[in-house]
């Protein structure tokens, strides 16, 4: 089966401009989160989307937005791009299942995109 | 708030070396979970390990062991006989049920580097 593939694999962009980067997941996930893993650093959490609504979001500025289709695969958009917005960008997949029941599925990432903002 | 503390920076060894990655984390939740994730230069994240904050038992799977223990808030990491091959960066990452969704808080990361 065919892991977690996202679009595509490198990306420059400059200041000001605008991106769109892409996520498919495993088959038959139909929860996806993106991530942003800045050089030398660990990823740090921007959303989590599942049956096409946002159901959590980390601490981005609304410059960033993420869609997720009727499909599951999603699409991360970053507007009015500044220098520091240059990382990997990391989608994961993951069956539904929330912490609340107590079951705890695994999150499963894909190789990322990386963009460079110049 | 949820912080995870990934003391050690870069590890290197010598292959067949035990080595152990130290991993702290913080949280007020009291159910949640930890995970270990291996990065290698591809960039893709492997990942290894989850525990919930109810299950304290030491896991071992093959050359890995995972030490969990609540009362030092410290779940540590130990690679038996290292191989070239377990050259990455490792990341601990906590998430937390109260939340309700899946968010995975990270450490900033350990680099080992085995050599031959």
């Amino acid at each position: 089966d065919a892991g977690v593939t996202q679009s595509p694999t490198h990306l420059i962009k400059t200041r000001g401009q605008q991106v769109t980067l892409r996520c498919s997941p495993i088959s038959g996930h139909k929860s996806v989160s993106w991530y942003q893993q800045v050089l030398g650093q660990g990823p740090q959490f921007i959303f989590q989307y599942y049956e096409k609504e946002e159901r959590g979001r980390g601490n981005f500025p609304d410059r960033f937005s993420a869609r997720q289709f009727p499909n599951y695969s999603s699409e991360l958009n970053v507007n009015a791009l500044l220098l520091g917005d240059s990382a990997l960008y990391l989608c994961a997949s993951s069956q539904p299942g929330g912490l609340a029941g107590g079951k705890y599925n695994e999150q499963f990432f894909g190789p990322g995109t990386r963009l460079t903002v110049l | 708030a949820q912080k995870v503390t990934q003391a050690q920076t870069e590890i290197s060894v010598v292959e067949k070396e035990d080595v152990t990655l130290d991993c702290v984390y913080e949280t007020r939740d009291t159910t949640y979970y930890l995970f270990w994730y291996k990065q290698p230069p591809s960039g893709e994240l492997v990942f290894l390990i989850r525990r919930n904050s109810f299950d304290e038992q030491n896991e071992i799977s093959g050359r890995y062991s995972w030490n969990f223990q609540k009362s030092t808030s410290s779940f540590n990491f130990t690679i038996t006989a290292s191989q070239v091959v377990d050259s990455a960066v490792y990341f601990c990452a906590l998430s937390e049920a109260g939340t309700g969704f899946q968010k995975l808080v990270f450490g900033t990361g350990t680099r080992l580097l085995v050599s031959p």
